[in-house]
Parts: structure tokens; C-alpha cells; sequence
């Protein structure tokens, strides 16, 4: 079946640093799944960070970078230089066939 | 903007009794979804629903009842809990399928505790 494999958290990165949060994927039942970021902040709901629908393309949103490669089946999340506010666990997901499959999550904690 | 407001925040039942964990949305979102989250694990979709008096099953639906009677609201049942499916309980709403690249909205979520 389709799933959805990231990083494996907590990651730890100081202020101002460069972060990856890895996302790898692999889509049975669809050609060409839309991908997602979600973000969770504490205290708030699950939120959209950003989306890419097409191969190839890259997504963007709050300094975020998420680029969609069909070839190496990942959909990587890189920011250069995170803030503190960026604390939050982030999810990959894939848009298969009638649902979103979910990756399992990846907390971020920023050292100050 | 619009809100999905789940109730109650924490479910607290004995194991073997029936729960309902409640979703309004005022988006005016046609389809809502009921999510499930372990912890340290990714969503799993339990039912979703297209519009009014739909109901669709997801991957998780076994043990779970749900009901749309009307726009804005999807109720989620557990027909007897049990101790292993302690959980968080996410409530989401789009405005058509998620997976066709439709942004969800989700509320806060909902912890079932059993004891």
C-alpha cells in the first residue's frame, strides 16, 4: 500500500541554522499523489504549511521549501535559517486514491 | 476564517462503554473527516463524509460509528472502548476530498482516556 516515511524526531536545531526534515514516499495505488506539509504549534490544530500537486514543482510557505521529486520519491522540508517559533511537529502526507496518508511525525525543537 | 470546534477535549469512560466525541465546523466545508493519532504515529483516517447523511469508512472504522446529520456536524461514536485505543482524536473538514489536494482544517483534538 501507499506510505510515508520522515524523519525520525525529536530534531534539535539552534536558532538561525539550516534544517532538513527528511520525507520519503511510496505511492502503489496512484501515479502521481499530491503531497503536503502539515505543521502542528503547541497549543493550536493541525494546519497546512504547504502542498505541491504537481512533479517537479516546489512548494513554499513561512520560509519553508519543499520540493517535489517524482525521480527519488521525496518531498524533503528545508528551511535555512529557523527561528524559535518554528517549534512545532511537522507531517508529511500523501493524497492516494480517498485519503491522505500520514507520516508519523517529526518534532522540531529549536535551541535558542 | 472559519472554526472546527471538537467536545469534549478529554473523554474519560470505563472500558466496554459507549463514547461520542462531537465536531462542528462553520466553514460550511461539505466533506469531514475523523482522524486517529497514537502516539509518536501518523494519522490514520477512521470514517470521512462528503456532504449530509454520508458516511464513508476509512481504514480504522472497525469498533467506530459516526453520523452527519447535518452540514456542520460529524460525530464519532466508540461503540465499546477498550484500554489499547487510548488516543487522540483529530476532526477535520475540507472543501472536497483532502487527497485531491484540498486543504484540511482540523481542530484541536480530542484525548479518549480509558480507565
Amino acid at each position: 500500500g501507499d506510505s510515508v516515511t520522515q524523519t525520525e524526531g525529536p530534531v534539535t536545531v539552534s536558532e538561525s541554522e539550516s534544517l532538513i526534515i527528511n520525507c520519503t514516499y511510496s505511492a502503489t495505488s496512484i501515479a502521481y499523489p499530491n503531497l503536503f506539509w502539515y505543521v502542528r504549534y503547541p497549543g493550536e490544530g493541525l494546519q497546512l504549511l504547504l502542498k505541491v500537486i504537481t512533479a517537479g514543482q516546489k512548494g513554499s510557505s513561512r520560509g519553508f521549501e519543499a520540493t517535489y521529486n517524482k525521480e527519488t520519491t521525496s518531498f524533503h522540508l528545508q528551511k535555512a535559517s529557523v527561528q524559535e517559533s518554528d517549534s512545532a511537529v511537522y507531517y508529511c502526507a500523501l493524497g492516494s486514491n480517498y485519503q491522505l496518508i500520514w507520516g508519523s511525525g517529526t518534532k522540531l525543537i529549536i535551541k535558542p | 476564517g472559519g472554526i472546527i470546534t471538537q467536545t469534549p477535549k478529554f473523554l474519560i469512560g470505563q472500558e466496554g462503554q459507549k463514547l461520542t466525541l462531537k465536531c462542528q465546523q462553520n466553514f460550511n466545508h461539505d466533506t469531514m473527516y475523523w482522524y486517529r493519532q497514537d502516539s509518536g504515529k501518523g494519522l490514520r483516517l477512521i470514517y470521512y463524509s462528503i456532504t449530509e447523511n454520508d458516511l464513508q469508512k476509512g481504514d480504522l472504522s472497525e469498533g467506530y460509528d459516526a453520523s452527519r446529520e447535518k452540514k456542520s456536524s460529524f460525530s464519532l461514536t466508540v461503540t465499546s472502548a477498550q484500554k489499547n485505543e487510548m488516543a487522540v482524536f483529530l476532526c477535520a473538514s475540507s472543501t472536497d476530498r483532502g487527497y485531491s489536494g484540498n486543504t484540511l482544517y482540523f481542530g484541536e483534538g480530542s484525548r479518549l482516556i480509558v480507565v
